[in-house]
Order: structure tokens, then C-alpha cells, then sequence
């Protein structure tokens, strides 16, 4: 069965710095996809970035970066120039090709972006 | 861009009474809508996935029986909590995927706050 950790339940950052934010998963599946969501105190979730496995290349969204390990299944997050809007849970997630129907979710990690 | 739409957004209702969430695919057809539920400061966990037209696939422990869903259309699915009791009370989130989407066309809604008095 597929898993998603994030070792970091709490982090903080001071304003314009950067954070990285840690997702290890574990997986038999050779195609997968990758996506770290946000969700703020409104709650509503949102796709910060994504990464296919079959793809080398780090995503890159604007302030938003990931470094995706496929032999160490490791996607980690980096967040440059923090902002406080950045404030938020951030979810890291999986979806295995041959179980597309089910997303799966890290336990998340806090996030506090210090003014 | 894919916007779901999902409502009310804060319910209150007494023990033993009935609520239903609606959450509905505004611009896009959404082939199958999945169903979490959201404890504080927790992950979000899979309740159920449904399908349109067909019966909802619940995960282990979830009680179809108490969480009706129905997915009458490509645009709404609803759950339907019946017979609730406090320890229902929860943040519950729908997510849509689009026809078409493949492995990135989710989109969430925003969620409803359910308390049970």
C-alpha cells in the first residue's frame, strides 16, 4: 500500500526567507504522480505544484519549487521569499497510476510564516 | 479555471436529524467526485468515491448506511449524513475530477463545518 510521510507536523520561517518542507512516500508503482496542496485557515485546498514521476525535471511555480528524488521517494518543497499569505497546512499527495481514484494524503505540515 | 462548488458551508443541526451537502462541478463535467472528511489539525481522510450513475464506493469503516451519497449527474454529487450525532461532527470536503483530467484534474470545494448538538 502506498504511504505518505511528512516528518514536519510544525514549521516557521521568517518573512522573505526560504522553507523547505520535507514528503517521503513509499510506493511499488513505477508511475505515479506528486502534488503538495495548501490549505489556509479558510480551509479550501489548493494546488500549489505537481510533478509526474516519468518526469525529471523539478517543478517550478513562480516562488514555488520541489526537488523530487524518484530512487530516494523523496518531493520535498521549497518556498523562497515567504510570504504571509503563505501561512497555511500544506499537504503533500500521491496518486498511483493504477489506483488513479484514490489520492493520497500526508499527515501535513504546519506552517508559520513570522512577520 | 475548474471551479467545484460545494454547500452550505457551516451547518448546525440537532442529534438525530438528517443534513445533506451538495457539491457541484460549475464549469466542468465531473466523471467521478470523492468525498473526505477533516478531523482539526488532521490529513484529510477518503470517505468515499462515487461515480455518475453508478453506487458510491466507501473505504473501509465508513457506513454507507449513515453516509448516503449520490452522484445523480456529471455536475452534483451530495452526502447525506443521516441520523447524525455529535460524534459526527466534522469538516467534510468534496473533490471533483474532470472528464478528461486524467491524473491532474482534481478540484476541491471548500468544504463544510458540521456540528451536531
Amino acid at each position: 500500500a502506498q504511504t505518505v510521510t511528512q516528518s514536519q507536523p510544525e514549521m516557521s520561517v521568517q518573512e522573505a526567507e526560504t522553507v523547505t518542507l520535507s514528503c517521503t512516500y513509499d510506493t511499488s508503482e513505477n508511475n505515479y504522480y506528486l502534488f503538495w496542496y495548501k490549505q489556509p485557515p479558510s480551509r479550501q485546498m489548493i494546488l500549489v505544484i505537481r510533478q509526474e514521476a516519468y518526469k525529471q525535471q523539478n517543478a517550478t511555480e513562480n516562488r514555488f519549487s520541489v526537488n523530487f528524488q524518484k530512487a530516494a521517494k523523496s518531493f520535498s518543497l521549497k518556498i523562497s521569499d515567504s510570504q504571509l499569505g503563505d501561512t497555511a497546512m500544506y499537504f503533500c499527495a500521491f496518486i498511483g497510476e493504477t489506483s488513479y481514484d484514490k489520492v493520497i494524503f500526508g499527515p501535513g505540515t504546519s506552517l508559520s510564516v513570522i512577520p | 479555471g475548474a471551479v467545484v462548488s460545494q454547500h452550505p458551508s457551516r451547518v448546525i443541526c440537532k442529534s438525530g436529524t438528517s443534513v445533506k451537502i451538495e457539491c457541484r462541478s460549475l464549469d466542468f463535467q465531473a466523471t467521478t467526485m470523492f468525498w473526505y472528511r477533516q478531523f482539526p489539525k488532521q490529513s484529510l481522510m477518503l470517505m468515499a468515491t462515487s461515480n455518475e450513475g453508478s453506487k458510491a464506493t466507501y473505504e473501509q469503516g465508513v457506513e454507507k448506511d449513515k453516509f448516503l451519497i449520490n452522484h445523480a449527474s456529471l455536475t452534483l454529487s451530495t452526502l447525506t449524513v443521516t441520523s447524525a450525532h455529535p460524534e459526527d461532527s466534522s469538516f467534510y470536503i468534496c473533490s471533483a475530477r474532470r472528464a478528461g483530467g486524467g491524473f491532474m484534474g482534481y478540484t476541491f470545494g471548500s468544504g463544510t463545518r458540521l456540528t451536531v448538538v
